[in-house]
């Protein structure tokens, strides 16, 4: 069973503006998230992660917002940038270090 | 410095054949993964590694899989007669112990394909 979800396939989004990629996740005991971004016909890289005692976490800009109570986290790129296009997955593990789970990945696309 | 490499980057094996994958962490990385990712799908979990101990190998789809790290450093994923559904690509990924994120870092991965 998929305990991290990723509901949109794909996201469009105009250069300047904000894209938005959500996460969902069904085990309450998963304690850290993380985001990666993958390009075509490479490995995923990391981007950016916050653990569950946080709810905001940002690196210039990318934000992620933890939302523990609803079980959902999202990540914020401002402004996007056409070199952001690639493939998110969303990725959460029940201890720091350990195996992750992984969303079906969003496709975002950044327009000129 | 030099990323997580896995060989070979592409494998083409008939049905029934045995198959072993390679990975080479980034030095030093004490914690090495195992991922499988289908077409369209996440990297999904199959086994870790911390130095040379196998710590959870419960992704392990059946015993035709086994992975091994004798030194700590190198690891070989195998898949043992080998059926079409054991196509996907195979990640291999590895974090150091220096503090968190943790975050693993992967490798190209090594596309399998069982004909």
């Amino acid at each position: 069973d998929q305990q991290v979800k990723q509901n949109s396939p794909s996201l469009s989004v105009q250069e300047g503006r904000i894209s938005i990629l959500n996460c969902d996740y069904t085990n309450s005991m998963f304690d850290y998230f993380l985001w990666y971004k993958k390009y075509p016909a490479e490995g995923p890289t990391f981007l950016i992660s916050i653990s569950s005692i946080k709810d905001k976490n940002e690196d210039g800009r990318f934000t992620v917002f933890l939302n523990k109570s609803a079980k959902h986290l999202s990540l914020h790129i401002v402004p996007s940038q056409p070199g952001d296009s690639a493939v998110y997955f969303c990725a959460a593990s029940l201890e720091s270090g350990y195996a992750l789970n992984f969303g079906k990945g969003t496709s975002l696309l950044v327009t000129p | 410095g030099a990323g997580v490499s896995q060989s070979p980057r592409y494998k083409v094996t008939k049905r029934g054949q045995d198959v072993a994958l390679r990975c080479d962490p980034i030095s030093g990385h004490v914690s090495l993964y195992w991922y499988r990712q289908a077409l369209g799908q996440g990297p999904e979990f199959l086994t870790y590694f911390n130095y040379e101990a196998q710590q959870d190998k419960s992704g392990l789809p059946n015993d035709r899989f086994s992975a091994e790290r004798p030194e700590g450093s190198i690891s070989t994923l195998t898949i043992q007669r080998t059926e079409q559904r054991d196509s996907a690509m195979y990640r291999c990924a590895s974090s150091s112990d220096s503090g968190p994120p943790y975050e693993q870092y992967f490798g190209p991965g090594t596309r399998l394909t069982v004909t």
